[in-house]
């Protein structure tokens, strides 16, 4: 069965740093598609960045950069040069072609929180 | 702008009274979701229309029903409502399904609903 896990359930970063968010995903379907998405506090779900699985090279988007390291299952959100407006909820999901369909599984998520 | 709609923003009920959610795209995509996302957990997929073909989650109460009359428009129904369904309902739309990064689905800004 299809799994995606993030072990951070909250991560604080000083304005202006880096900040990794670690995403671990289980699947035996060899084409799957990941995504990152950012919930601020207004409930809304906005898209931020996709890997695919094929894909021979780590998606940018920005100042979000996504570390894919396919042996280890593994697919970070990198973000650079935090701002104040970075602070919301962050959710790792995934596709898969097996079940027809666009279905994401989304991770429990990581509460991001900037400090100035 | 194109977007996902979503009416009301924040719904009250009362235990057991059938209530409705609206969504509306402008986007014209062919697939639309609807989520239910309770506090602190990931969203949780309910069921999607392709088009009009309807396609249920397994594991989704017969207490949740949805329309979908036109490409634009789709209601999420829950019959009889019960405190557990206390959640935050996101409406979501694809292009197309699929793994692709180009089928990344778009959210609306949900719909919270309290059952009294």
């Amino acid at each position: 069965a299809q799994k995606i896990t993030q072990t951070q359930p909250g991560m604080f970063v000083q304005e202006k740093e880096a900040v990794t968010l670690d995403c671990t995903y289980d699947t035996s379907d060899p084409s799957y598609g990941l995504f990152w998405y950012k919930q601020p506090s207004s409930g809304e779900m906005i898209f931020l960045i996709y890997q695919g699985s094929y894909d021979q090279q780590n998606a940018t988007e920005g100042r979000y950069s996504l570390n894919f390291q396919k042996a280890r299952k593994s697919a970070n959100l990198v973000i650079s040069a935090s701002q104040l407006g970075d602070s919301a909820m962050y959710f790792c999901a995934m596709s898969l072609d097996q079940t027809g369909a666009n279905n994401l599984f989304f991770g429990t998520g990581t509460r991001l929180t900037v400090i100035p | 702008d194109a977007m996902v709609i979503q009416n009301p923003r924040y719904q009250v009920t009362q235990f057991g009274k059938p209530v409705t959610l609206s969504c509306s795209q402008t986007l014209n995509h062919n697939v639309m979701y609807w989520y239910q996302q309770k506090s602190s957990q990931a969203p949780k997929l309910l069921f999607h229309y392709y088009d009009k073909d309807f396609n249920n989650e397994a594991d989704t109460p017969d207490n949740f029903q949805s329309r979908r009359p036109n490409t634009s428009f789709c209601f999420l129904d829950i019959r009889s409502p019960g405190l557990g369904d206390a959640a935050m309902y996101l409406c979501a739309t694809s292009r197309e399904w699929g793994t692709g990064g180009e089928n990344e689905q778009f959210f609306g800004p949900g719909t919270r609903l309290t059952v009294l």
